[in-house]
């Protein structure tokens, strides 16, 4: 299994500035299989970006996504206060898991 | 628009078994592997079971392995997940979810409300 950790396990930020949210894997994630989720409170989660750095339909081009080695990182360029929620990392490799997740604070 | 519409949650005692149902809409049902993902009350998220297509390929997460079994009706665009020998730690918001792909090693696109699940005598 494949073992994800994610840090910070809570951010908290200002409107405007840029949060960094990291996902480290155990092990080499082939075919850069890795996704990002994003859950606000009451709602089921919504994809953010797939592939590791490829934004799904409909997400604003502020969130971005990259890998180096075995550690995975979500950018969100420039915070606004729709952004609180907390997000997940999942690999898709082999049998999926999840991070344990970060949570986004807006000041 | 997709819509996935989760049913058949709710109260349950350890060791009965539940069924969960997904009926989905707005897409080539058929076209794409379907998953079950469950979050206990203030947790994260964990993968429960997912099946690919046409259901040659199945995958289960080892604490529902031998009591948990998923399966479609692709005619009735329904996802099925039928829960036995239930336990409190199974407790959670179960949500049905799209894979993005036909194949079963991929993310998830689009997700249900989610149906809770509560394993309590």
């Amino acid at each position: 299994e494949i073992v994800l950790t994610q840090s910070p396990a809570t951010l908290s930020l200002s409107p405007g500035e840029r949060a960094t949210l990291s996902c480290g894997a155990s092990q080499r994630v082939s075919y850069n299989s890795l996704a990002w989720y994003q859950q606000k409170p009451g709602l089921a989660p919504r994809l953010l970006i797939y592939d590791a750095s490829s934004r799904a339909t409909g997400i604003p081009d502020r969130f971005s996504g990259s890998r180096s080695g075995t550690d995975f990182t979500l950018t969100i360029s420039r915070l606004e206060p729709e952004d609180s929620a907390v997000y997940f990392c999942q690999q898709y490799a082999n049998s999926p898991t999840f991070g344990g997740g970060t949570k986004v604070e807006i000041k | 628009e997709v819509q996935l519409v989760e049913s058949g949650g709710g109260l349950v005692q350890p060791g009965r078994s539940l069924r969960l149902s997904c009926t989905a809409s707005g897409f080539i049902f058929d076209d794409y592997a379907m998953h079950w993902v469950r979050q206990a009350p203030g947790k994260g998220l964990e993968w429960v079971s997912g099946i690919n297509w046409n259901s040659g390929g199945t995958g289960y997460a080892d604490s529902v392995k031998g009591r948990f079994t998923i399966s479609r009706d692709n005619a009735k665009s329904s996802l099925y997940l039928q829960m036995n020998s239930l336990r409190g730690d199974d407790t959670a918001s179960y949500y049905c979810v799209k894979g993005k792909t036909s194949g079963y090693h991929n993310c998830f696109d689009n997700w249900g409300q989610g149906a809770l699940v509560t394993v309590s005598s």
